[in-house]
C-alpha cells in the first residue's frame, strides 16, 4: 500500500505570512496532485506535477515534485484568508492510463486576519 | 453544467439498515470514482467505474459494499447491513478519461451517521 504523508498536520498563521506544506512518501508516483477542500465540499483540483523537480505556479501558490518523485511541497506566498482549507496531495501509481489516486492524510490551515 | 450530484446530502439511519448513496455524473464523463473519508483514514478509493464498468472495487471494505452503475448518468453505492464504523462521508467523483492526470471532479459528498 503506497502511503503519502503531509507534514505539518495542522498549520495556523497570520495573514501575510508565507508557508510551506509537505507530501512525503517512499513510493515513486507517476504524477501528483493537489487538492483543496472546502468545509461541506468535496477536494478542488488546484494542479498536477508530473516531471521530476518539476515546478508550477499558480498565483500565489507555487508546487514542487521532487526529483525522485516521491514528495512535494506547496509554498503559498503572502497567505490570505482564502486560503484557509485543508490541503491534500494525491499519488498516482499504477498501469498507464490505469493509475489509481493515494490521497495524504492532508494539511489543514487557518488564516488568521 | 451542474456539477457531480450527491443524494442525499445527509443520511442519518440505525445500525442493520440499508443504506443507498446516489450520484450523478458530469455529463460526459466516462470515469466515475467512489471515495470515503474520515478522520482516522481520511479519503480513500473504494471503486471505480469507466464506461459503466468496474474497473477496480479492491477498496470496498466487504461484503456489504456494493456499488452499481447501470448507465452513464447514474451510480449507487449501497451499504447493507449497516454498522456505526461506516459513518463518514462519501464522495463521488467523475473525471473524462481513466489517466491519473485527468482532473477528477467531486461532488459535495453524503455525510452518513450509522447509529
Amino acid at each position: 500500500t503506497q502511503l503519502l504523508e503531509q507534514s505539518p498536520q495542522f498549520l495556523s498563521i497570520q495573514e501575510g505570512e508565507n508557508l510551506t506544506v509537505y507530501c512525503n512518501s517512499s513510493s515513486v508516483f507517476s504524477s501528483l496532485q493537489w487538492y483543496r477542500q472546502e468545509p461541506g465540499e468535496g477536494p478542488v483540483l488546484l494542479v498536477t506535477v508530473v516531471t521530476g523537480g518539476e515546478v508550477k505556479k499558480l498565483k500565489r501558490l507555487t508546487f514542487q515534485f521532487g526529483d525522485a518523485r516521491k514528495d512535494s511541497s506547496l509554498h503559498i506566498t503572502a497567505a490570505q484568508t482564502g486560503d484557509t482549507g485543508l490541503y491534500l496531495c494525491a499519488g498516482a501509481f499504477g498501469n498507464f492510463g490505469n493509475e489509481k489516486l493515494t490521497f495524504g492524510t492532508g494539511t489543514r490551515l487557518t488564516i488568521i486576519p | 453544467d451542474a456539477g457531480v450530484i450527491q443524494s442525499p446530502r445527509h443520511e442519518v439511519t440505525e445500525m442493520g439498515q440499508e443504506v443507498t448513496l446516489r450520484c450523478k455524473p458530469i455529463s460526459g464523463h466516462n470515469s466515475l470514482f467512489w471515495y470515503r473519508q474520515t478522520m482516522m483514514r481520511g479519503l480513500e478509493l473504494l471503486i471505480y467505474f469507466n464506461n459503466n464498468v468496474p474497473i477496480d472495487d479492491s477498496g470496498m471494505p466487504e461484503d456489504r459494499f456494493s456499488a452499481k452503475m447501470p448507465n452513464a448518468s447514474f451510480s449507487t453505492l449501497k451499504i447493507q447491513p449497516s454498522e456505526p464504523r461506516d459513518s463518514a462521508v462519501y464522495f463521488c467523483a467523475s473525471s473524462l478519461g481513466r489517466g491519473s492526470t485527468d482532473t477528477q471532479y467531486f461532488g459535495p459528498g453524503t455525510r452518513l451517521t450509522v447509529l
